[in-house]
């Protein structure tokens, strides 16, 4: 079974450009997130979908952060304009739906984002 | 709000030598605990989990007990080897929600030969 695929790996940009990463979940997982990983910190929650809704949004900093999730499959989350504080790895994971105790969450490789 | 504490690190290890890594969270209701682990250059992976209280969840010599009485979720392993070098992570998930995880900050452990 393939994994949690994600893209670029790692992407480096200026202050203010915008940016995009993309997220293939294992397929049939129904539930789909975005963490934001820091530097010597854990990874935040910025994004819950199930299916193509979203289930929790509220860590996402929405003036400059956006995803969407076209089909309840494949997923982009976007920076638009980034800062230097955006520097991080962006994780995605999926689940599949079912009893809670089965809500395993699976994680991709991440993509390393630096801000310049 | 919920929340997980873990110890600082780096840990620093002799192979062989015995690991616990302290793990406290807050939380109302019944949460899930789990510890992943994520080698140099992976993703996060799984180690293992425990859904209620005074369950034992273990997986390649790692064991940890879910203790409600202390809050408490300590990841131990008898006999460490170099290969046990990697970032450890303490998380929860809320009695409440589906699936949301909330990690503590993560403990480097290095083992030495």
């Amino acid at each position: 079974e393939a994994g949690v695929a994600q893209s670029p790996r790692y992407k480096i940009i200026e202050k203010r450009q915008s940016v995009a990463f993309w997220c293939n979940p294992i397929s049939g997982h129904a539930t789909l997130y975005w963490y934001q990983q820091i530097l010597g910190q854990g990874p935040k929650l910025l994004i819950q979908f199930q299916n193509n809704g979203v289930v929790d949004d509220s860590q996402l900093p929405k003036d400059r952060f956006s995803a969407e999730r076209l089909k309840g499959v494949d997923s982009t989350l976007k920076i638009q304009p980034a800062k230097l504080e955006d520097s991080a790895v962006y994780l995605c994971a999926s689940s599949s739906v079912g009893r809670r105790s089965s809500y395993e969450q699976y994680f991709g490789p991440g993509t390393r984002l630096t801000v310049t | 709000g919920n929340s997980v504490t873990q110890m600082e690190g780096p840990v620093t290890l002799s192979e062989e030598a015995f690991l616990t890594i302290n793990c406290t969270y807050t939380a109302t209701g019944y949460p899930s605990l789990f510890w992943y682990v994520q080698y140099p250059g992976e993703g996060l992976q799984l180690l293992l989990k425990a859904t209620k209280a005074d369950d034992k969840g273990s997986n390649k010599g790692f064991e940890a007990t879910y203790r409600k009485e202390t809050t408490s979720f300590h990841l131990e392993k008898g006999s460490v080897q170099v290969s046990d070098s990697a970032v450890y992570f303490c998380a929860l998930r809320g009695s409440s929600n589906t699936g949301k995880l909330i990690f503590g900050q993560g403990t480097t452990l290095q083992v030495k030969p």
